[in-house]
């Protein structure tokens, strides 16, 4: 089956430092992956849908110039949280499905930031 | 009213009972309806797919009802490995690619 790939699995961090998360598709080409945030006993909130070769796309109340997306392959996108706060604090996953048709999404095995 | 609404639960089940779980949605423009589970700390991973026709995969089965935009899913013989967190997902509809999910349902299967 399709392997979605996120690195780092969990990273502690001090306030007002940035952290990148990668997120690859190992066996498909994905030009849409997802970007997830869950805060604890909290649902998976879609934080934004990254484009390969374009810019992301944004849901409301997420701050674009603080979470960055970088797509620039087909099986490779990262978020990068600037400036992070202990607030920013969070399970962050990533998504990809295989083509528009297939609707199942493959989900990365998440990264757990701590920001301290 | 929440896009997708799940009884948080925890439900606690015997091993070998039938449990059930539903989940509403608020979005009609969605088009296609999943559960997955989620083990904790760990990524959701898909459980099955829901069609109008009702699926079964084994000992699960799921159900759509579009009109009254409303999904269920089903476990018969219950494991204890079926513990987790089952979460309702749709997908936002409208063109646009991403899912929404409910908060999900914890089941807990007890010896």
């Amino acid at each position: 089956g399709a392997v979605v790939s996120q690195h780092p699995s969990w990273v502690i961090c001090k306030s007002g430092t940035s952290v990148k998360i990668e997120c690859r598709s190992l066996d498909f080409q994905a030009t849409t992956m997802f970007w997830y945030r869950q805060f604890p006993k909290q649902s998976l909130m879609l934080m934004a849908t990254s484009n390969e070769g374009s810019k992301a796309t944004y849901e409301q109340g997420v701050e674009k110039d603080k979470f960055l997306i970088n797509h620039a392959s087909l099986t490779l996108s990262t978020l990068t949280v600037t400036s992070a706060h202990p607030e920013d604090s969070s399970f962050y996953i990533c998504s990809a499905r295989r083509d528009r048709k297939n609707t199942e999404a493959f989900f990365g095995q998440g990264t757990r930031l701590t920001v301290v | 009213r929440k896009e997708v609404e799940q009884d948080p639960g925890p439900f606690n089940v015997p091993e070998g009972a039938t449990v059930a779980f539903n989940c509403t949605y608020s979005n009609s423009a969605s088009q296609s309806f999943f559960w997955y589970r989620q083990d904790c700390r760990k990524e959701p991973k898909l459980l099955m797919s829901v069609y109008s026709s009702g699926n079964e995969d084994g000992r699960f089965t799921a159900q759509l009802n579009r009109a009254s935009q409303y999904i269920s899913l089903l476990i018969r013989d219950s494991k204890l490995s079926d513990s987790a967190t089952y979460l309702c997902v749709v997908t936002k509809g409208g063109g646009a690619d991403g899912l929404t999910f409910g908060k999900g349902t914890h089941l807990i299967i007890q010896p």
